[in-house]
């Protein structure tokens, strides 16, 4: 079965800094490849999706991901960090030969002012 | 506008009881999925449904069950509710049947507590 692994539950940056969320996975094979983002006490909300076109994905609020096979990876960027941006990531698998998705134990971020 | 509903939002409990959570949607969509979110083990699926009479087994199905009488519910059954099920619960919708490249749209969540 597909799964996912996010490497740091807790990322913190200051307002203005890179922001690296990595995601790796495994799929035996082409997976399809999510990131949602979860404010505090509220369902999920899709970031990104990667479904096997462009292999730079970029989403809302300014993030992007880059798929690399050769790499199993799936990393969520953003060029610059807001205090808006503190939240929970999760990166998420699907296995098209499969029919369920699987999501990673989520990573915190945490913006300083 | 269209929206997923879950209730109740808090719900406390005592072991051995039946629980079921709500989960309706209006967007008209074919996918409906349920999971758990619990510290360090992010979400895991319990139970999904493509249409109408479908149910399927999530990763984490044991002690849950579900039925789709129609397009819009999707209720969460704990059988006899147990501490370990003490967790926050999100349903999820999506559009087209078994597609699983699609946006999930999630709910607001359900915090349920076991004692």
């Amino acid at each position: 079965a597909q799964s996912v692994t996010q490497l740091g539950s807790h990322v913190s940056v200051s307002e203005g800094a890179l922001v690296l969320l990595r995601c790796n996975y495994s799929s035996s094979v082409p997976p399809y490849l999510f990131w949602y983002v979860q404010y505090p006490n509220q369902g999920l909300q899709l970031l990104l999706k990667y479904t096997s076109a462009a292999t730079l994905v970029k989403g809302i609020n300014g993030f992007e991901a880059e798929f690399k096979k050769s790499e199993t990876s799936f990393h969520l960027t953003k060029p610059s960090a807001h205090m808006s941006d503190a939240a929970e990531y999760f990166c998420a698998v699907s296995d098209p030969g499969n029919n369920d998705m699987r999501f990673g134990a989520g990573t915190r971020l945490t913006v300083k002012p | 506008d269209a929206e997923i509903t879950q209730s109740p939002r808090h719900k406390i409990t005592e072991t051995g009881r039946q629980v079921t959570l709500a989960c309706h949607q209006t967007w008209n969509h074919n996918n409906m999925f349920w999971y758990r979110q619990d510290l360090g083990h992010g979400l895991r699926l319990i139970h999904y449904s493509y249409g109408v009479q479908d149910t399927n087994k999530g990763e984490v199905s044991d002690g849950y069950s579900v039925s789709r009488s129609n397009t819009e519910d999707l209720p969460l059954t704990l059988e006899s509710a147990a501490s370990s099920q003490t967790s926050v619960y999100f349903c999820a919708s999506s559009e087209s049947r078994g597609r699983l490249q699609e946006t999930q749209y999630f709910g607001p969540g359900t915090r349920l507590l076991v004692l």
